[in-house]
């Protein structure tokens, strides 16, 4: 099974910050990564998918990089709809495997 | 617009069997290329993909839950169907069923249910 690492955890930050999650695989994925942002008591959200590739009317603060073992989640001025919980999935191969999680909290 | 509706029993008890149906609207679920998939999210924690089905019927299942797990399409009935045997308390969590095109992550989600197993 590929293994995906998120860091970190746990992130706080403010309103027009810009932040960085990182996404790390155990073996190389080439560039078959998502990222999902979620927010309490809802269904996860599609953001990034083939790594930097921006879904459908997601806003372009959001931003995907990386491919191999190692990605990155950027958003360049965050708002306050952004703080959320962003997952990094790989789909390179199954079994199909999502990151731990990276919270995103108001500082 | 394509949409996604799990629906299935809240309440389990240990050592029975787990079924859910999602149900497709707004498109058809004989599409090629797509994978429907259900994948599930404990109280507080993270994200467990758990099984995906091709219309075709191909399955792929996530070895840690294989020897439980069914996963099935109904292609009349415009629907998917997991089960899930010998359930225990760490089966509780929210169970979602989504939509994958190859190539791409999860686009479409159902809005998840949560099911506990409890005696």
């Amino acid at each position: 099974d590929i293994h995906m690492t998120q860091s970190p955890s746990t992130l706080s930050a403010s309103v027009g910050d810009r932040v960085t999650i990182t996404c790390r695989a155990s073996q190389s994925i080439d560039g078959w990564l998502a990222w999902y942002q979620q927010k309490p008591g809802k269904a996860p959200d599609l953001l990034i998918y083939q790594a930097s590739s921006l879904e459908s009317g997601v806003p372009s603060r959001f931003s995907g990089s990386g491919s191999g073992t190692e990605f990155t989640l950027t958003i360049t001025s965050l708002q306050p709809d952004d703080f959320a919980t962003y997952h990094c999935q790989q789909y390179h191969s199954y079994p199909l495997t999502f990151g731990g999680g990276t919270r995103v909290e108001i500082k | 617009q394509l949409q996604l509706q799990e629906s299935g029993p809240g309440l389990v008890k240990p050592s029975e069997t787990l079924s859910l149906t999602c149900t497709v609207s707004g498109g058809s679920i004989s599409i090629g290329s797509v994978s429907w998939g259900w994948i599930r999210q404990p109280p507080g924690k993270g994200l467990e993909w758990i099984a995906s089905v091709y219309s075709s019927g191909t399955t792929y299942y996530n070895p840690s839950l294989q020897s439980r797990v069914t996963i099935s399409v109904d292609t009349s009935k415009n629907h998917f169907s997991l089960r899930l045997s010998a359930v225990t308390a760490a089966d509780t969590a929210v169970y979602y069923c989504a939509r994958r095109p190859d190539y791409l992550g999860w686009r479409t989600w159902g809005q998840g249910t949560l099911v506990t197993v409890s005696s």
